[in-house]
């Protein structure tokens, strides 16, 4: 079981709108540690999507967008194109672990 | 442009040890802390252990604390990760990961193609 909480499946049609959750507690998210989202295209190594709760690297498009409130966060993507097809997973520190932790991913599907 | 190379994995043995390197290229190596993240079939990311820049600090998962050792060597651009008593829930691609701009509470911007572990008698 994984410290931060994500739905397992999200689907939405080309075009659409998706929002994907990250739930976690007090000792990670909700103690103010940044949250960040990578993306996995199958057989492939994450990417670096959004860090920083809500920063986009060089190269990611403006589809792509993070923020976060209390003890959760979330990515949308605008604008759904069947590349999307992936894999997403949230990133923090955890202070009662002292590590970072993943949440357990989310498949998104393009229907 | 950033690279990540890992290798030496392969199928070994419950108990068994088994080294992984990963050697680095397009960015100034000792100017940055350096992950492990395993990913098992089908399964999730798992953050292994962390190394900073200079070796000096190493912070380890708790499934893998007191059996795997994170090292560099900074001369040679190479990170390396020892296993221990390797068990069968240890079967995983292993990716090591640039550190982005804080050595835990970051991201990493840049990852490895992985290399495959599998722990089976």
């Amino acid at each position: 079981q994984s410290v931060l909480t994500q739905p397992p499946s999200v689907s939405g049609a080309p075009g659409q709108r998706v929002t994907i959750s990250c739930t976690g507690s007090s000792s990670n998210i909700g103690a103010g540690y940044d949250v960040h989202w990578y993306q996995q295209l199958p057989r492939t190594a994450p990417k670096l999507l959004i860090y920083g709760n809500n920063n986009r690297p060089s190269g990611i498009p403006d589809r792509f967008s993070g923020s976060k409130s209390g003890t959760s966060a979330s990515l949308a993507i605008t604008g759904l194109q069947t590349a999307d097809e992936a894999d997403y997973y949230c990133q923090s520190y955890d202070s009662s672990l002292s590590g970072r932790v993943f949440g357990g991913g989310t498949k998104l599907t393009v229907l | 442009q950033v690279q990540l190379v890992e290798s030496g994995g392969g199928v070994v043995q419950p108990g068994r040890s088994l080294r992984l390197s990963c050697a680095a290229s397009g960015f100034t190596f000792r100017n940055f802390g350096i992950h492990w993240v395993r990913q098992a079939p089908g399964k999730g990311l798992e953050w292994v252990a962390v190394i900073s820049d200079d070796g000096s600090n190493k912070y380890y998962a708790d499934s893998v604390k007191g059996r795997f050792t994170i090292s560099r060597d900074n001369s040679k651009n190479t990170l390396f990760l020892q296993m221990n008593s390797l068990r069968t829930e240890d079967t995983a691609v292993y990716y090591c990961a640039k550190d982005d701009y804080d050595l835990l509470t970051g991201p990493s911007d840049y990852w490895g193609q992985g290399t495959l572990v599998t722990v089976s008698s």
